[in-house]
């Protein structure tokens, strides 16, 4: 079966620091693979999306990048946080073909203070 | 452009009532429709999704929404609301031809016991 794992859980950091989240997953082989945020009262936003190695398609301008260096990694950082970026982070995959299922992560908590 | 509206950002309910959470779509084809549950500090997990076969679809936990063409509707329901159904609810629809996933706002359900 198929899982899915985001780390860390929880991560404070202060403005203007750097940031790296990573999501993995396990038991499949070259899945779509997707960065959500949910911000307070502002529901779910997909920031990167990606279909292959090294294939990232942005959807929001902002300061936070993306990056898929393995078929089943995949990667959001940020070189200087601002506090806007905080929020909860969600990781999904799907297959490849499309209109399938997304799946998510637990997620990881982000507050820049 | 396809869009989802999700009628009602919070809804309460007592324990053993019918649970109704309401989800409006716009598509200039046919879509394939989703329901994700999330309970607090989680991921989404997938409830039940519509892929053109049975339009009434039954997922987890007792939950199942009907799609109705002539309303461009996809309404969740539940028959009886457990404690254990609070959580934020969310719609989401994708389009044959699409990687990505457009979800609704979302919708809060509190139970009362």
């Amino acid at each position: 079966s198929q899982t899915i794992h985001q780390w860390p859980a929880t991560l404070v950091q202060p403005v203007g620091s750097p940031l790296s989240l990573e999501c993995t997953v396990e038991g499949t082989s070259n899945p779509n693979l997707y960065w959500y945020r949910q911000a307070a009262g502002r529901g779910l936003q997909l920031l990167f999306y990606s279909v292959g190695i090294g294939q990232i398609s942005s959807e929001v301008p902002q300061n936070l990048s993306a990056s898929r260096p393995q078929d089943r990694q995949f990667i959001l950082s940020s070189k200087k946080l601002l506090l806007s970026d905080s929020g909860f982070y969600l990781c999904a995959w799907s297959r490849v073909i499309q209109t399938d299922t997304q799946y998510f992560g637990p997620g990881t908590r982000l507050t820049v203070l | 452009a396809q869009s989802v509206t999700q009628l009602g950002s919070h809804v309460s309910v007592s324990e053993g009532a019918l649970v109704l959470l309401r989800c409006n779509y716009s598509s200039s084809v046919p879509p394939y429709l989703f329901w994700y549950v999330q309970y607090p500090n989680q991921g989404l997990q997938l409830l039940l999704k519509y892929t053109s076969a049975a339009t009434l679809v039954k997922g987890i936990n007792g939950f199942e929404a009907e799609f109705k063409k002539s309303e461009t509707s996809f309404h969740l329901t539940k028959p009886s609301a457990h404690m254990s159904d609070a959580a934020e609810y969310f719609c989401a629809l994708t389009q044959g031809g699409s990687e990505k996933l457009v979800f609704g706002k979302g919708t809060k359900l509190t139970v009362n016991p």
